[in-house]
């Protein structure tokens, strides 16, 4: 069955410092799919980013980059020069699309990241 | 149109009562998914629906909870006789294509509580 491991439970930087947020997952599948989503105070998840497991290349979009390395099997998240905007709680989660159409989530437990000003 | 929305916000319930939680995907989304995330918690998922068909209710948590989505868009998730374990966020979410893994739009989510 997979699972998603998320092992840092808060973290908090001062703002304009660099952070990374770790996840680790475990899949029997060959083919499955990586995401980030941001859950602000107000509740609603938001999508980052979707990664499918044959594309290992990282990825930048503005202050946010993923770094996929499969051979450890770890979807990174790093926020450079952290504002206090970005304070949040950020979920890895897994899809293994193994049912067609099912496409359902399996989640980490989350990281709290405060940004202090 | 507007994303995913959900009712009601806050639902407060004694313990064996029933609730209904509505929730109105995106217009023309095929796929409907709902999660339940207890305080501190990942979501965790509950049950699909490919338009109007149940496809999977395997995270269910017990045959007191029952899901339907009648005419393939607004969805509705129902909880008989509630029990305070029930107290968790309840995240609705639909996404466009089926049968591709695509993003999946979440709503605001209900916050039930049982006393």
């Amino acid at each position: 069955a997979q699972k998603v491991t998320q092992a840092q439970t808060e973290i908090s930087v001062v703002e304009k410092e660099d952070v990374t947020l770790d996840c680790v997952y475990e899949t029997r599948d060959t083919t499955y799919y990586l995401f980030w989503y941001k859950q602000p105070p107000s509740g609603e998840l938001v999508f980052l980013i979707r990664r499918n497991s044959f594309d290992e290349q990282n990825e930048i979009s503005g202050r946010y980059s993923w770094n996929f390395q499969k051979s450890t099997s770890s979807f990174n998240f790093t926020i450079t020069a952290s504002q206090v905007v970005d304070s949040a709680v950020y979920f890895c989660a897994l899809s293994e699309a193994l049912d067609f159409g099912n496409e359902k989530l399996t989640f980490g437990t989350g990281t709290r990241l405060t940004i202090i000003p | 149109g507007a994303g995913v929305s959900q009712s009601p916000r806050y639902k407060v319930a004694k313990r064996g009562q029933d609730v209904a939680l509505r929730c109105d995907p995106i217009s023309g989304h095929v796929s409907l998914f709902w999660y339940q995330q207890a305080l501190g918690q990942g979501p965790e998922f509950l049950t699909y629906f490919q338009n109007e068909a149940q496809l999977d209710k395997s995270g269910l948590p017990s045959d007191r909870f029952f899901a339907e989505r009648p005419e393939g868009s607004v969805s509705t998730l129902k909880i008989q006789r509630t029990q305070q374990e029930d107290s968790a966020v309840y995240l609705c979410a639909s996404s466009l294509i089926s049968g591709r893994v695509g993003e999946q739009f979440f709503g605001p989510g209900t916050r039930l509580t049982v006393l």
